[in-house]
């Protein structure tokens, strides 16, 4: 099992340039999640997905869109980068909304907008 | 909604010591608490969690204990080694999980 995969593992974008962080699990989840990571601010929800199917916004989810493009993949766009969103992104899964659920995260992407 | 406040932001101890970091929580209706480790570069990993009808829980050098009554929820970590250096994220979980801002803990030989 490969668990949670993320590409690119970095990206230099010039502010305006738009661009697709792919996420896929390989562990039959139903609940998959995408944060953002800043020194000194912890990890963000930015959207998430509770079931294939199905998207809902998070804590800071202005500038981005998501797609759960099936029960294995979920997508988060960026359509108009902005230096703001220089952070690293990580996808994370788990088996379900419920309480108590491990949630498993991705290596992570290292975004930079110039 | 929920707001996860963790402190300290920064922790350094001798090898061997102990090592608590605390984290509140502002939703009572909150009924499960993990805790991550962030290596450098690296992605976050569960280490221990603990559901609201527990006190306590231990696994070998960690524990975590839970005061529900004045919502907050602690991580102990014992007999400290360098490679417990780390950044550390407490989380609550009501609805969805929401993150404390990370303990950097160093641990001196």
């Amino acid at each position: 099992n490969a668990g949670v995969t993320q590409t690119p593992k970095f990206q230099v974008l010039k502010t305006g340039q738009s661009m697709t962080l792919q996420c896929a699990q390989d562990m039959n989840h139903n609940s998959m999640y995408w944060y953002r990571q800043d020194p000194g601010m912890g990890l963000r929800l930015i959207y998430y997905s509770a079931s294939e199917g199905t998207t809902d916004k998070g804590e800071v989810p202005n500038g981005y869109n998501v797609s759960r493009l099936n029960k294995r993949e979920f997508s988060l766009r960026l359509e108009s980068a902005a230096p703001s969103q220089t952070s690293v992104y990580f996808c994370a899964s788990n088996p379900g909304l419920a309480a108590g659920r491990e949630q498993y995260f991705g290596p992570g992407t290292r975004l930079t907008v110039t | 909604g929920e707001n996860v406040e963790q402190h300290p932001s920064t922790l350094s101890v001798q090898e061997g010591d102990s090592a608590v970091i605390k984290c509140t929580y502002s939703d009572s209706a909150s009924n499960y608490f993990p805790w991550y480790k962030q290596e450098l570069g690296k992605r976050p990993q569960l280490i221990i969690d603990i559901r609201s009808n527990v006190g306590e829980k231990k696994d070998q050098r960690i524990a975590v204990t839970l005061n529900k009554t004045a919502k907050h929820f602690s991580l102990h970590i014992t007999e400290t080694q360098p490679e417990d250096s780390a950044v550390y994220f407490c989380a609550a979980f009501e609805g969805n999980l929401i993150f404390g801002k990370g303990t950097k803990l160093s641990v001196k030989p």
